[in-house]
């Protein structure tokens, strides 16, 4: 069976510092992983995807992610916070059935 | 374009009322899903119609019922809603349904408030 463990509930930093939000899945076979981001009052935006192409995937908005099979991750970065990245952020992994198993998802706090 | 549009944004609704709730996508998908979101949680998947005929009920109480009219709209009807349904719902399409396939990305609209009153 799939499972997605988003392994920080919160997480806040200083605009202009890196992001890092961290996610760790379970999967028999070779994974379709996404990140999605949620504003406030807003529905759910794809940030990312990995389809088991490049390992490092570039997403909008500046983020990136890289698959690691042998860690079994699929962390999400920034260079450079901006304050309009403050949002939920959820890791998915698509189950063979086609279902997406999502994460508890994160708080990115930005401070000014 | 990569849009799926939902309406209302809010809906108030008393336990004896009947609403529905509308979704629409010009993507040419042909798989579309209700989503059910309490706040600070994940969505929870409750509807997927793949090809305009229900493949997935979650387990939903009968006091939700979609319709998929054609392959661009999906709607949700309610009717005697409980308190505890107050929640987001939120509709989203793919292209297809059924397989991990690649690229086969799951795009979500901004959801329908809704509260019982």
């Amino acid at each position: 069976a799939q499972s997605v463990t988003q392994l920080d509930s919160h997480v806040s930093v200083s605009e202009g510092t890196p992001v890092l939000l961290r996610c760790n899945y379970s999967s028999s076979y070779s994974p379709s992983l996404f990140w999605y981001v949620q504003h406030p009052n807003k529905g759910l935006q794809l940030l990312l995807k990995y389809t088991s192409a490049a390992t490092l995937v570039k997403g909008i908005n500046g983020f990136e992610a890289e698959f690691k099979k042998s860690e079994t991750s699929f962390h999400l970065t920034k260079p450079s916070a901006h304050m309009s990245d403050a949002a939920e952020y959820f890791c998915v992994v698509k189950s063979n059935t086609g279902k997406l198993i999502f994460g508890q998802g994160t708080t990115l706090q930005v401070k000014p | 374009d990569t849009e799926v549009t939902q309406t209302p944004k809010h809906l108030v609704m008393g336990m004896t009322n009947k609403k529905s709730l509308k979704c629409e996508q010009h993507m040419g998908h042909r798989a579309m899903y209700w989503y059910k979101q309490k706040a600070k949680k994940p969505p929870e998947l409750m509807f997927v119609y793949s090809y305009e005929k229900l493949s997935i009920n979650e387990s939903v109480p009968s006091r939700f019922s979609p319709e998929c009219p054609n392959s661009s709209l999906l709607n949700l009807h309610l009717h005697a809603l409980q308190p505890e349904d107050s929640a987001l719902y939120l509709c989203a399409s793919s292209q297809d349904w059924g397989q991990a396939i690649s690229g086969n990305t799951i795009y979500f609209g901004e959801g329908s408030w809704l509260t019982v009153v």
